[in-house]
């Protein structure tokens, strides 16, 4: 069964480095997604993205964050400067069409610490 | 803005009793809401979902209900098992999701 492929699964980083996480997402999918959660907590949404542009970003999603596609395959996000509260999980998703009811496949996650 | 309220946080059942989890929504507009389940170290996979225009499904022991008018919608598990253990989240919304704050379920034996 096709799945969300993520890595790396932890990625450890001192404060103010760049980091990139990479996702693989199925293969046919169009649309993409960024969430995060902060131990403990909900899942929040960060950005989604379409034909190559960002659909709609959250507030959490500032200049510090962006997002990339630069092949076929891979989805990146990358944090331009970390901070101590960047420290979370961070699933990648994809699905095949946009809009309501059509299921989004999470991947397992990079789980984020930054000393 | 948009939320999704869940309840209860914790839920602590026997093994094969019952268990349901409560969410609410603000967005009038959201349309789509699923439920996931999510295992410790792993990502959310979805287990049922069900669209605007239904007010009940089911899936053998899993069954999700939606009033649309209230902006209530609920999970219900029915003969729970000790691997039904885990933190389940509903979610809503058109395109991005917006997340409950999650249930947190523990099945004992």
């Amino acid at each position: 069964e096709p799945e969300v492929t993520q890595t790396p699964s932890h990625q450890v980083t001192q404060m103010g480095q760049e980091v990139i996480l990479r996702c693989v997402p199925i293969s046919n999918h169009l649309y993409f997604y960024w969430y995060r959660q902060i131990l403990g907590q909900k899942v929040e949404f960060l950005v989604s993205f379409y034909n190559n542009e960002i659909s709609e970003k959250s507030e959490i999603f500032d200049d510090q964050f962006s997002v990339e596609r630069p092949d076929g395959s891979n989805f990146t996000l990358k944090i331009r400067s970390t901070k101590l509260e960047d420290s979370a999980m961070y699933f990648c998703a994809s699905r095949l069409t946009g809009g309501a009811g059509n299921e989004q496949f999470f991947g397992p996650g990079t789980r984020l610490t930054v000393l | 803005g948009e939320n999704v309220e869940q309840h209860p946080s914790t839920l602590s059942v026997q093994e094969g009793d019952s268990a349901v989890i409560k969410c609410t929504y603000s967005d009038s507009a959201s349309n789509y809401f699923p439920w996931y389940k999510q295992e410790l170290g792993k990502g959310p996979q979805l287990i049922i979902d069900i669209r605007s225009n239904v007010g009940e499904k089911k899936d053998q022991r899993i069954a999700v209900t939606l009033n649309k008018t209230a902006k209530h919608f609920s999970l219900h598990i029915t003969e729970t098992q000790p691997e039904d253990s885990a933190v389940y989240f509903c979610a809503a919304n058109t395109d991005k999701l917006i997340f409950g704050t999650g249930t947190r379920l523990q099945v004992f034996p």
